[in-house]
Formats: structure tokens, C-alpha cells, sequence
């Protein structure tokens, strides 16, 4: 079973249109962070996030985790061209694990 | 400040050969990730390394694969008699601290193709 949950798999919107991917877990997250990935490219980090409750924005792009610390949410508003790609949650799963989990991805494409 | 480089970018090797896949992290950081990506899936933890140290190598294939990370020079994940199914990106992150709760900056990954 997959640790970490992310939807939906793909998204297509139009350029102007908000939008929300998901990330779920069924344990507790002790930390939790959103990336970006171009395709054939690597990983941007976008935003961390440890703390129930927490939101952190950035230009136009809002994370938030959840009271329980077991779900994160990444909004978009107003999508651009420039917002296509694939987005990641990544975790750890463990206080002192190091090493992250990720989902599988959610594949963004905004049509103009 | 250079980030985390990895090379070689691209890299194709037949089956049966040896591929090896070099990681330099960012300046100051003494803790290396390896993460494989396969088509069409997310990334997956393999092995943690700090300086000479294996940490976590629990998502390392038992066998063919080995990873090390010197005192001196790149961390380096080696894959011995390559077969189709190790066609993948293979990406590094680095990392200042020890344990969770600091992101990982990672590197434009080698995209290994087994022909």
C-alpha cells in the first residue's frame, strides 16, 4: 500500500482557474514538503510544512497541513502556463528517519 | 553556491554492463539521498549516506546495487550487470542536518537507459 496518497494523478485546467492537489497519509507526518518537477528534470523545492495547523504561501501557490498532521493540500490560484508540471509530496514518516516519502505525483497541465 | 550536481546526465549502457552514477552535494552538506524514479511512478527512497557511513540502505535492491560516499570526493551509486528494468532517473538530494524535518535539495538526476 502506498504511504502517501496523492491526488488526483493528473489535472488539466484552464490558464486563469484555481486548483487543489491532495496529499493523505494514515500516520502522523513530522514533516511534509511540496516540490515541483518539469519533465526530465529534478526536483524544486516549493515549501516545507511541520506544524498541525501550518499554511505557508508563495506567489500564488498556498500548502497547508492539516490540524492531525496527516493531510496537506496545495492551492493554486489563478494557474498559468508556468504552474504546468509535476507536483510532489514528500514526507518523513519518521521523527529521525532522514530519508523522505513520496507520493506519486501529481501531473499538471494548464491550457492557454 | 552550486547546488547539488549529478553526472552524468543522461547515461545508456547494455545489459550485463556496469553503470556508475556520481553525486556531489551541496557545499557543506554531509548527508546524500539516493532516489530512483521509474516511468510514470513517484520516487523511491533507496540508500542514506553520510561521510563513509551507509545510514539506511532499506529501499536498496539486494542485490547489483551499492552506493558509497568517501571521505573525499562524489557519493557514488553503482549498478552492477545492468537489466532493462533498472531504466530510470536516478536522483541525489543533499542535506545539512541529520534525521527529518529539513527539506532536501536535490540534484537534475541521470536518466539511465539500459538498451
Amino acid at each position: 500500500s502506498q504511504e502517501l496518497e496523492q491526488s488526483p494523478q493528473s489535472l488539466i485546467v484552464q490558464e486563469g482557474k484555481n486548483l487543489t492537489i491532495n496529499c493523505t497519509s494514515s500516520k502522523t507526518l513530522y514533516g511534509l514538503y511540496w516540490y515541483k518537477q518539469k519533465y526530465g528534470e529534478g526536483l524544486i523545492f516549493l515549501m516545507m510544512l511541520q506544524k498541525g495547523g501550518e499554511e505557508k504561501s508563495h506567489e500564488k501557490i498556498t500548502a497547508k497541513l492539516d490540524e492531525k498532521k496527516q493531510q496537506s493540500s496545495l492551492h493554486i490560484t489563478a494557474s498559468q502556463p508556468s504552474h504546468a508540471g509535476i507536483y510532489l509530496c514528500g514526507a518523513d514518516m519518521d521523527t529521525n528517519a532522514g530519508k523522505s516519502t513520496f507520493g506519486d505525483g501529481t501531473t499538471l497541465t494548464v491550457k492557454p | 553556491n552550486a547546488g547539488v550536481m549529478q553526472n552524468p546526465r543522461h547515461l545508456v549502457r547494455r545489459r550485463g554492463q556496469e553503470a556508475r552514477l556520481r553525486c556531489s552535494p551541496m557545499k557543506g552538506h554531509s548527508h546524500v539521498y539516493w532516489y530512483r524514479q521509474l516511468p510514470e511512478e513517484g520516487l523511491k527512497f533507496m540508500v542514506y549516506l553520510q561521510k563513509e557511513n551507509i545510514i539506511d540502505e532499506s529501499g536498496m535492491p539486494k542485490e547489483r546495487f551499492s552506493a558509497e560516499f568517501p571521505k573525499e570526493g562524489p557519493s557514488i551509486l553503482r549498478i552492477q550487470q545492468v537489466v532493462r528494468g533498472d531504466s530510470a532517473a536516478y536522483f541525489c538530494a543533499s542535506s545539512p542536518w541529520q534525521g527529518g524535518g529539513f527539506e532536501q535539495y536535490f540534484g537534475p538526476g541521470t536518466r539511465l537507459t539500459v538498451t
